[in-house]
């Protein structure tokens, strides 16, 4: 237990569907990331929120929308996806912009499947 | 960010300590070696970090060449819940930085009965 909740742990989803991930962490901290992690690579950065501000979008598409209404919920909003974005959904979260430490606690993720 | 060579994987022996080499020659004077393991379908877990010292925690050590162009993690006593990809990841510590790591291909360690 790292104390970053991720619900739901599975989702199945059709390319006209819409979901959400939703995220949550009991540990203080005051930044969230989402990660996509797809079959064989390594986790790729979605996005980064600072103190509720999104501070990072590593060209994610338009797809994806993440939400962050405070800093201890984080959302992945998904909208008309593609086959090739199922995968491990990955959130974490860790000190804000402003300290030294790396450290960072994951969550369980959410195994995404588009069909 | 320096870029971080490791093996693509390794076998240990239950009971023995595994090492697990990682090779960051570029590193520079501010930035910091981390060290983060994933087992496997689950969320990727922090274990270490470093700057120059050696490091020891409840999980591993952290051994820094002196010229700190290479690390090795070290578990003294691997378990079969061991088995999992482990990452290095070498990351400048600054208050003006950004907060994000950027994960490579990591290290596969089997641990064997």
């Amino acid at each position: 237990e790292t104390g970053v909740t991720q619900t739901p742990r599975h989702l199945v989803m059709g390319m006209t569907n819409k979901k959400s991930l939703k995220c949550e962490q009991h540990l203080g901290h005051n930044a969230m990331y989402w990660y996509k992690q797809s079959a064989k690579k390594p986790l790729e950065l979605m996005f980064v929120y600072n103190f509720k501000e999104q501070t990072e979008n590593n060209s994610v598409p338009s797809r994806f929308s993440p939400e962050c209404p405070n800093s201890s919920h984080l959302f992945l909003h998904l909208h008309t996806l593609q086959p090739e974005d199922s995968a491990l959904y990955l959130c974490a979260s860790s000190q804000g912009r402003g300290g030294l430490s790396y450290e960072q606690y994951f969550g369980p993720g959410t195994r995404l499947t588009v069909t | 960010d320096a870029k971080t060579t490791q093996p693509t994987s390794m076998d240990c022996a239950e009971g023995r300590a595994a090492n697990l080499p990682c090779n960051h020659s570029t590193i520079s004077g501010n930035e910091y070696v981390y060290w983060y393991r994933q087992i496997h379908s689950q969320g990727p877990q922090y274990i270490i970090h470093g700057l120059k010292n050696n490091e020891t925690n409840e999980m591993a050590s952290l051994i820094i060449t002196e010229d700190r162009k290479s690390s090795t993690l070290i578990l003294p006593h691997a378990t079969l819940r061991d088995t999992a990809v482990y990452y290095c990841i070498v990351r400048v510590a600054s208050y003006n930085a950004g907060n994000m790591l950027t994960f490579g291909g990591g290290t596969r360690l089997m641990v064997k009965p």
